[in-house]
């Protein structure tokens, strides 16, 4: 069985300040790694994905996220935010293998962008 | 180049009255799953299926919850006499199938409120 944790239910930030959402993860096999965007009152949008190959990840809109195997970490980074970043981010996993099987999820961190 | 679809938006019900949640999924995408989200909690998987066929009903409610996915329409997941503790947002996700991992793209949600 997997997990994750997010360790940080809300983050509050100023405009175009860094900032970086923690994801850790538990699982006894090998993984691939999400982060999912949830603006108000709709619903989850794929921000970016680790399947394999280069560690380092990249979202259209500057956000990047590192998969660090030894740390059991997916954590998320913008180096300057916007107002318009304002949102729910989600981190989840699901086992490696054929098929298609669901997520697991983080609880979440609210991120609040502040002018 | 429509997305998952989900309606209603929003359900409200009483003590022990039926809902019933629809989701289309995108086209072209066979695979679909039912997530719910309670307030300040991540999405918890109910359910995992392909067209008329339920594969993965391990995060579904023993009694009063199921779902379906016919071959021609929208999958549905009742919920029959509900109750307070129903009250979530329920999201639905579709996928493309096949052999390696695809993105779960989501639909914006039904908020159900249980009086």
């Amino acid at each position: 069985a997997q997990s994750v944790t997010q360790l940080d239910s809300q983050v509050p930030v100023f405009e175009e300040a860094p900032v970086e959402l923690r994801c850790n993860y538990s699982s006894s096999v090998s993984v691939y790694l999400f982060w999912y965007v949830q603006y108000p009152n709709q619903g989850l949008q794929l921000l970016l994905k680790y399947l394999s190959g280069s560690t380092l990840v990249e979202s259209i809109n500057g956000f990047e996220a590192e998969f660090n195997k030894s740390q059991t970490s997916f954590h998320l980074r913008k180096p300057s935010v916007h107002i318009s970043d304002t949102a729910e981010y989600f981190c989840a996993v699901t086992p490696l293998g054929s098929g298609n099987t669901p997520l697991v999820f983080g609880k979440g961190t609210r991120l609040s962008v502040i002018a | 180049n429509a997305g998952v679809m989900q309606n209603p938006r929003h359900l409200v019900r009483r003590r022990g009255q039926e809902a019933r949640l629809r989701c289309s999924p995108m086209k072209g995408h066979s695979h679909v799953y039912w997530y719910r989200q309670l307030p300040e909690e991540g999405l918890k998987f109910m359910v995992y299926l392909q067209k008329e066929n339920i594969i993965d009903e391990s995060g579904m409610p023993k009694e009063r919850f199921s779902a379906e996915f016919p071959k021609e329409g929208p999958s549905i997941l009742r919920i029959q006499q509900v109750v307070r503790g129903d009250s979530a947002a329920y999201f639905c996700a579709s996928s493309a199938g096949g052999t390696r991992n695809q993105p779960q793209h989501f639909g914006d949600g039904t908020r159900l409120s249980i009086l």
